[in-house]
């Protein structure tokens, strides 16, 4: 079965522009949650999505923000790009929230300059 | 606030030896607890999810255990191949479902 897909896989930006990531799950799969990575840090959770709600979300200024829609794929929009925005996002799919088992995308690679 | 610690932050280990490293995580509202392993260029793969205390795991030559009363896992492998190099990342989930994770810690496996 086809993987967690995320597209762009890279993206060039420039600040003070705005920028939306897309992520569709494995299929069956209602829980997509959304992370950061940057060089030298884990994994920053951003948020997390199941049947179209919002049931957690990171410590992320509100520039960034996401949404599922009914067929379970997620949007991730960062608004005025910043450079430490910068990063390596990453979403996951599962098939139900918390419990694990998360299969992650191979992310996109965001270059804000 | 919650925090998941991972130690150590790095470790070279000598092809063939064992090894093992520590997450500690909050012992409250405990739900799971997983272990990820994200090689470079790599997305990372789920190795284990954990959720009841003295549960132990084992995928080949790599296992885990937790200890939920006093908030820790430890990750083992044995034998150390170069092919186990990766960050090895550990994910506490809480009653909430909240996933916090730790920095991970990158293991490299010296020929």
């Amino acid at each position: 079965k086809a993987g967690v897909t995320q597209t762009p896989r890279y993206l060039i930006k420039t600040r003070g522009q705005q920028v939306t990531l897309s992520c569709s799950p494995i299929s069956g799969h209602r829980s997509v949650s959304w992370y950061q990575q940057t060089p030298g840090q884990g994994l920053q959770f951003l948020f997390e999505y199941f049947s179209e709600t919002q049931r957690n979300k990171g410590n992320f200024p509100g520039r960034f923000s996401g949404r599922q829609f009914s067929n379970s794929r997620s949007e991730m929009n960062v608004s005025t790009l910043e450079l430490g925005d910068s990063a390596l996002y990453l979403c996951a799919s599962s098939l139900i929230e918390g419990a694990g088992g998360y299969t992650f995308g191979s992310g996109t690679r965001l270059t804000v300059v | 606030i919650l925090n998941v610690e991972q130690s150590p932050q790095s470790l070279h280990v000598q092809e063939g030896d064992s090894t093992n490293f520590t997450c500690s995580f909050p012992s409250s509202n405990f739900y799971a607890l997983h272990w990820y392993r994200w090689e470079t260029a790599k997305s990372p793969e789920a190795l284990f999810v954990m959720t009841l205390n003295g549960d132990e795991k084992k995928k080949g030559r790599i296992s885990a255990t937790l200890n939920t009363k006093e908030g820790y896992s430890y990750l083992y492998i044995k034998g150390s191949q170069p092919e186990d190099s990766a960050t090895y990342l550990c994910a506490f989930s809480d009653s909430n479902y909240q996933l916090i994770w730790g920095a991970g810690t990158k293991l490299i496996i010296k020929p």
